[in-house]
């Protein structure tokens, strides 16, 4: 089965630029998608098809997707960013989503 | 406003039964593919299962496949998950999930489904 990888915590200054990865063997190829999830709340997707926003996203959130590794790439970061973020992608070949294990990010 | 709001968790022994339901409203429900996603205390998101708009297309997770049922009810806008022969490892918040084949779009609150003696 696939597997996406992620790094288990990020810590950023605020105003500074977070980068979370997604690891997966040529996830170049598929769309990858990213939630966020705060404490005690339902996930909130905020990039889908691997560099889009749904609307209400902040302009700060933007994503990339080549070769081995996708990027969620946060500008300016605010404490309100604090929260785990969670890649995904479509498995054709078994027919299921996959997850990524999530990234806590941690506003220092 | 769209909406989802799932209900029926609560605590079951193992090897119990259980039926979640998930209420869609403030669009076509119909129109839209949906998913279960749950999550174990502390622990990451797990893809549960996927069913098409019409129900005719079903998808599980290797995990609950032969003892998990997704169905939905488009006339009543209802989505459903029968969960039997109930594990420890079962127990997690259960979410509903729109799926507009861009990503997972709308979630709902999660409805808590303990399996424990």
């Amino acid at each position: 089965s696939y597997v996406l990888t992620q790094p288990p915590s990020v810590s950023v200054a605020p105003g500074k630029t977070a980068r979370i990865t997604c690891g997966g063997n040529n996830i170049g190829s598929k769309s990858v998608h990213w939630y966020q999830q705060k404490p005690g709340q339902a996930p909130i997707l905020v990039i889908y098809y691997d560099s889009d926003r749904p609307s209400g996203i902040p302009e700060r959130f933007s994503g990339s997707n080549s070769g081995n590794t996708a990027t969620l790439t946060i500008s300016r970061v605010e404490a309100g960013d604090e929260a785990d973020y969670y890649c995904q992608v479509w498995d054709s070949s078994s027919d299921h989503w996959v997850f990524g294990g999530g990234t806590k990010l941690t506003v220092l | 406003e769209v909406q989802l709001v799932e209900s029926g968790g609560g605590l079951v022994q193992p090897g119990g039964s259980l039926r979640l339901s998930c209420a869609a409203s403030g669009f076509t429900f119909s129109s839209y593919e949906m998913n279960w996603v749950r999550q174990a205390p502390g622990k990451g998101l797990e893809w549960v299962s996927y069913i098409s708009s019409s129900g005719s297309t079903i998808y599980y997770a290797d995990s609950v496949k032969g003892r998990f049922t997704i169905s939905r009810d488009n006339a009543k806008n209802s989505l459903y998950l029968q969960m039997n022969s109930l594990r420890a490892e079962d127990t997690a918040v259960y979410y509903c999930a729109r799926d507009p084949a861009a990503g997972l779009d709308c979630w709902g609150q999660g409805t808590l489904v303990t399996v424990s003696s």
